[in-house]
């Protein structure tokens, strides 16, 4: 099955700085990646997601870049504000009929300094 | 929209009772729903899918006498926690899903508290 691998665990940087968290994944066959946000005891979000058909995606302060070749990606935060502080998953999906779950990554906690 | 919504939110109750979660989609079809568990501080672990009218499939390692899973409509999953002993507290939460290339929509989840 799929293994997601994700690093650092834990990410400390000062207001208004860059972030940047990267994901590798195993089965060459994923082609779904979405990132989600999630505070303490609530739900996780979705911020962000892209398909192996693009390569970078972008909204506002937020971009996940894909290399398939190397099977990885990476969710950046720019100009990063105290709310963005909390812990941060990626995940890859395999296409199947009717499954289509998701593998996450270990998660990484992001603490914004302000 | 794409709101799920997850019941009860909080649950503490005695070894050897059953607990029943609920997850509805409130206002789209989920073909398919998820339910993961949550150890503190760690990642999202799949214990099972379930498609509407079908079966769940397990994930390994997951006992299917343990954690019974229905999926009687396209809005409603439910996960019973058979017999809970205090090794089955945890954060539980589900998600559901329309079609095959919509993301998935987290519920708030259930911290299930076995004493």
């Amino acid at each position: 099955g799929e293994n997601v691998e994700q690093h650092p665990s834990t990410l400390s940087v000062q207001e208004g700085d860059s972030a940047v968290i990267k994901c590798t994944y195993s089965d060459s066959a994923s082609n779904y990646f979405p990132w989600y946000k999630q505070e303490l005891g609530k739900r996780p979000q979705l911020i962000i997601d892209i398909r192996s058909n693009v390569g970078e995606k972008k909204d506002q302060r937020i971009a996940v870049t894909l290399n398939k070749t190397a099977k990885h990606f990476s969710l950046h935060i720019t100009e990063t504000q105290p709310e963005d502080s909390a812990v941060y998953f990626c995940a890859a999906s395999i296409p199947g009929t009717g499954r289509r779950a998701l593998t996450f990554g270990s998660g990484t906690r992001l603490q914004v300094q302000p | 929209g794409a709101v799920v919504s997850q019941h009860p939110s909080r649950v503490i109750c005695k070894s050897g009772t059953s607990v029943k979660i609920e997850c509805r989609s409130l206002d789209f079809q989920a073909t398919t729903m998820f339910w993961y568990r949550q150890f503190p501080k760690k990642s999202l672990m799949l214990m099972a899918t379930s498609n509407e009218g079908s079966k769940a499939t397990y994930e390994q390692g997951v006992e299917k006498d343990k954690f019974l899973i229905n999926h009687a409509s396209l809005t409603l999953s439910t996960l019973t926690v058979t017999s809970a002993h205090p090794e089955d507290s945890s954060f539980y939460i589900c998600s559901a899903r329309g079609p095959p290339n919509q993301p998935q929509h987290f519920g708030d989840g259930t911290r299930l508290s076995i004493l």
